[in-house]
């Protein structure tokens, strides 16, 4: 079974630049999460969905972020315009969001460098 | 809000003795899950063991187990006969709301070095 893809992997792009993250989360999950990793502030929770909807977008920096998540089997995280402190490692992870253990399954990452 | 505490940045450990790393947590909700995740050097997040705060017994998965003192709000990851394999980063997290499918709160994490 394949797991959450993530694209790109990697991602260097200058300062001001448009930045989009893409996230295909595992089939049957009804859950979305995407975090971001940094050494200053370790892994940090942005925004989750659950069916589709967001839930809470408290984790937002800030306005130059934003997520979306058309349908079941895709969302993305985008930033505009980007900016050097943005350089990080992105998680998507999904889960099935029904009660219990209800374990989350993290995506490779997408690394992201702003020059 | 909610907190979790990984007081150990790093740890070195001989293979084949047994680890524990430490895991505080902090909340006023009744209903929450303690989760411990792995970060290998290749960067992903693999999903290790999981304790309900009503879980009347420890959580246990093959060679890792939970060491859960409600009272103390600890969670301490048990790593028995420790591997080459498992150095990696470690962390705690929290989801409150029990069984609910809210984010994640993850500690700082404890770096393990196994050594021969």
């Amino acid at each position: 079974d394949a797991g959450v893809i993530q694209s790109p992997r990697h991602e260097v792009t200058e300062m001001g630049q448009e930045v989009t993250l893409r996230c295909k989360p595992i089939s049957g999950h009804n859950s979305l999460f995407w975090y971001r990793q940094t050494m200053m502030r370790g892994l940090e929770l942005l925004i989750y969905f659950n069916n589709n909807v967001p839930i809470d977008d408290s984790g937002m920096p800030e306005d130059r972020f934003s997520a979306k998540m058309p349908n079941a089997s895709f969302s993305t995280l985008k930033i505009q315009p980007s900016e050097p402190r943005d350089s990080a490692v992105y998680f998507c992870a999904s889960s099935l969001g029904t009660s219990g253990r209800n374990e989350q399954f993290f995506g490779p990452g997408t690394r992201l460098t702003v020059l | 809000a909610q907190k979790i505490t990984q007081t150990q940045p790093g740890m070195f450990v001989q293979e084949k003795e047994a680890v524990t790393l430490d895991c505080t947590y902090d909340t006023s909700d009744p209903s929450y899950g303690l989760f411990w995740y792995k970060q290998p050097s290749s960067g992903e997040m693999i999903f290790l063991i999981y304790q309900g705060s009503y879980d009347q017994q420890n959580a246990t998965e093959g060679r890792y187990s939970l060491n859960f003192q409600k009272a103390r709000k600890s969670a301490n990851l048990v790593i028995s006969a420790s591997q080459l394999g498992d150095s990696a980063m470690y962390f705690c997290a929290m989801r409150l709301s029990g069984g609910g499918a809210d984010g994640l709160t993850f500690g700082k994490g404890t770096h393990l070095i196994i050594q021969p």
